[in-house]
């Protein structure tokens, strides 16, 4: 069946550095990849899609990649900040263009001054 | 502009009731969806609404869970006959077009059942 994972322990890391969290697939071929940020008590909001033929994307301090062939995707915040902490879901498209989404359980980052 | 809105923001009802929840997309999205989201858990997909296309349902977990959406915009999910295991957040998002276009959530419906 399909399965998305993301690490389920908090990431606590130092202000300044860089985080990095990890989403796997297995049993899928996504055409897209999303990932959105949830803070607690608030819906999710989006913060940066990839495609199957895009190795990377960036915005500002965020960086994205994406790799078929492992079946992974890297989500990093550089010169993190403590207002980076929050919960990051990834979600996956799937190449049947239905827009059905289907996330990960997500991963909470803690960002210490 | 304004986004995407819902109500109730909470809801305490008793199991066995059924329940109402409703959500305003963005103006000028054709594609909304409902998702259900327990403590500590991901998004479990429930429903999405593209234009005037069929539903795809295929995330509702029981019969007891139904939506509708007039007119192309507002969207009711109704839960009959509630039962404890429904209590979570449920959350609708609408975007531009489906596929590959961003999702805007908004704030969510938090059922407690009894």
């Amino acid at each position: 069946s399909q399965k998305i994972e993301q690490n389920s322990e908090a990431l606590n890391i130092q202000e300044g550095k860089t985080a990095t969290l990890t989403c796997n697939y297995t049993n899928y071929s996504p055409a897209y990849l999303q990932w959105y940020r949830q803070d607690p008590g608030r819906g999710p909001v989006f913060l940066l899609l990839i495609r199957e033929n895009e190795k990377e994307k960036r915005k500002e301090r965020l960086k994205v990649t994406f790799d078929t062939t492992l079946k992974q995707s890297l989500f990093h915040i550089t010169a993190s900040q403590p207002a980076d902490s929050a919960t990051y879901l990834c979600a996956l498209l799937g190449s049947s263009n239905t827009g059905k989404l289907i996330f990960g359980q997500g991963t909470t980052l803690q960002v210490k001054p | 502009g304004a986004g995407v809105s819902q109500s109730p923001s909470n809801k305490v009802t008793e199991k066995g009731k059924d329940v109402e929840l409703r959500c305003d997309p963005i103006s000028g999205h054709t594609a909304l969806y409902w998702y259900r989201q327990s403590l500590g858990q991901g998004l479990e997909f429930l429903i999405y609404f593209q234009g005037n296309s069929a539903p795809d349902k295929s995330g509702l977990p029981s019969d007891r869970f139904s939506a509708e959406r007039t007119g192309g915009s507002v969207s009711t999910l109704t839960i009959q006959r509630t039962q404890q295991e429904d209590s979570a957040v449920y959350l609708c998002a609408s975007s531009l077009e489906a596929a590959a276009h961003e999702q805007f959530f908004g704030p969510g419906t938090r059922l407690t059942v009894l």
